[in-house]
């Protein structure tokens, strides 16, 4: 089953407001990962935060875990046109693989 | 930064026929790549975990002998889609950790490859 779900699956936001997505997993991890993905390109890294941390900030992007909820957020502050993509949680269960979750469409609206 | 290339971007074929997607690596050595594969609006999808110098490991439900993986450098593995069917049209996409990058770091993704065939 997956073991990251993004949540919400679409978001629909004016230029200048935060976004903020959910994802939650099932089982322990090393860390977390968010990736953006600009349609029909590959993924981009954005953060990762390791699962003794909880809070981890990068520019306008904002990321926290709770390990005792099996979940984290991914908040993009002041948004842009240009932050419109999918957004995926990936999942380091330390096999050296990553378990992506379903994605969340973000479309930023001028 | 850490740069994969991946080609072709796009590829068309016909039914029966074989097509090679290559994924390199530019800057860095990649002992371990990935390949996924990307359905429209899906999730990635790992297909298998190429090991340089040795076999890779498919995952379940994945053919090996349709999706042959070789990664014979520290720079390059390629994905052969052998005999492909209308049913593999999707978006493949490759990634790399580095040489000496465990745990705690980032995946580095080529930008994908469109596969129709038709």
């Amino acid at each position: 089953s997956q073991q990251g779900e993004e949540d919400p699956q679409a978001l629909s936001i004016q230029e200048g407001e935060n976004a903020t997505m959910n994802c939650s997993y099932k089982t322990s991890i090393n860390n977390l990962q968010w990736y953006r993905q600009n349609s029909g390109r590959g993924l981009v890294h954005l953060i990762l935060i390791r699962s003794n941390e909880r809070e981890k900030h990068s520019g306008r992007l904002r990321v926290t875990l709770d390990t005792s909820k099996k979940s984290s957020s991914l908040l993009i502050t002041a948004s842009r046109a240009a932050d419109t993509a999918s957004y995926f949680c990936a999942t380091d269960e330390g096999y050296s693989t990553l378990t992506f979750g379903k994605g969340t469409m973000l479309l930023v609206s001028p | 930064g850490a740069v994969v290339s991946q080609h072709p971007s796009r590829v068309i074929c016909k039914s029966g026929t074989s097509v090679k997607i290559e994924c390199r690596s530019l800057d860095f050595q990649a002992t371990t790549m990935f390949w996924y594969r990307q359905f429209p609006k899906q999730s990635l999808m790992l297909m298998a975990t190429s090991n340089e110098g040795s076999k890779a490991t498919y995952e379940q439900g994945v053919e090996k002998d349709k999706f042959l993986i070789n990664h014979a450098s520290l720079t390059l593995s390629t994905l052969t889609v052998t005999s492909a069917h209308p049913e593999d049209s999707s978006f493949y996409i490759c990634s790399a950790r580095g040489g000496g990058q465990g745990g705690n770091s980032p995946l580095h993704f080529g930008n994908g490859t469109r596969l129709t065939v038709t």
